[in-house]
């Protein structure tokens, strides 16, 4: 599975929207791009994966650059219960295992 | 839709013993996976299981070892536990075939090895 690069922290102000990036330089064209996020004394939440268009659900919108080394995750309206470690995961649909690496601690303020 | 439930929520072994954890999968589920997470790190593939047979593992020694039941429920077993077995261990399910719908986490099981 293709390695991923996250910043370890960033704040978001309640209301805003969170801009969570990922650096996947090195993903193959089968691995698809995976968030999930675990709010403290949780497990980890699936949120939205994609290949390479732009998918959006009733929780977030994962924007995928044309070349596929990047991606974002957007959260269009923060709140306070978003504050979570994010993790962003690269792998081929097929597979079993998730590799969830260090995350981001996203911190959203009031 | 019940969720993934898992069992107990805490636990404190002593060093050497054997502990067994136990998983509830989702109704419909019949994949489940494990991970074990250490504080301050994100979790780490065990194993997974589809429809009662290992079909994935990751990087632990066969001291940790599982089942999956015909109803799909599952369970960790660890055996000569050790202090670094100290850890979240999450159980997670999902429906199998090809379309990805995500796996269900549980909220864990705290184990304490002393």
């Amino acid at each position: 599975d293709a390695k991923t690069t996250q910043p370890p922290s960033m704040d978001c102000a309640e209301g805003r929207a969170a801009n969570l990036p990922c650096n996947h330089s090195t993903i193959s064209g089968n691995e698809y791009v995976y968030w999930y996020r675990q709010i403290h004394s949780q497990g980890p939440q699936y949120i939205i994966h994609g290949l390479k268009n732009n998918e959006t659900n009733e929780m977030a919108s994962l924007i995928i650059t044309e070349d596929r080394k990047s991606s974002t995750l957007i959260l269009p309206h923060a709140t306070l219960r978003d504050t979570a470690v994010y993790y962003c995961i690269v792998r081929v649909n097929s597979g079993y295992a998730l590799n969830f690496g260090k995350g981001t601690s996203l911190l959203v303020t009031p | 839709e019940t969720g993934v439930t898992q069992s107990p929520t805490h636990l404190i072994k002593t060093r050497g013993q054997q502990v067994t954890l136990r998983c509830s999968s989702q109704s419909g589920h019949n994949t489940v996976s494990w991970y074990q997470q250490a504080l301050g790190q994100g979790p780490q593939f065990i194993f997974q299981y589809y429809r009662e047979e290992e079909n994935g593992r990751g990087n632990f020694p066969p001291r940790f070892s599982g089942l999956q039941f015909p109803n799909y429920s599952s369970e960790l077993n660890v055996n000569a536990l050790e202090l670094d077995d100290s850890a979240l261990y999450l159980c997670a399910s999902r429906p199998g075939g090809a379309v990805y719908y995500g796996y269900t986490f549980g909220s864990g099981t705290r184990l304490t090895v002393v």
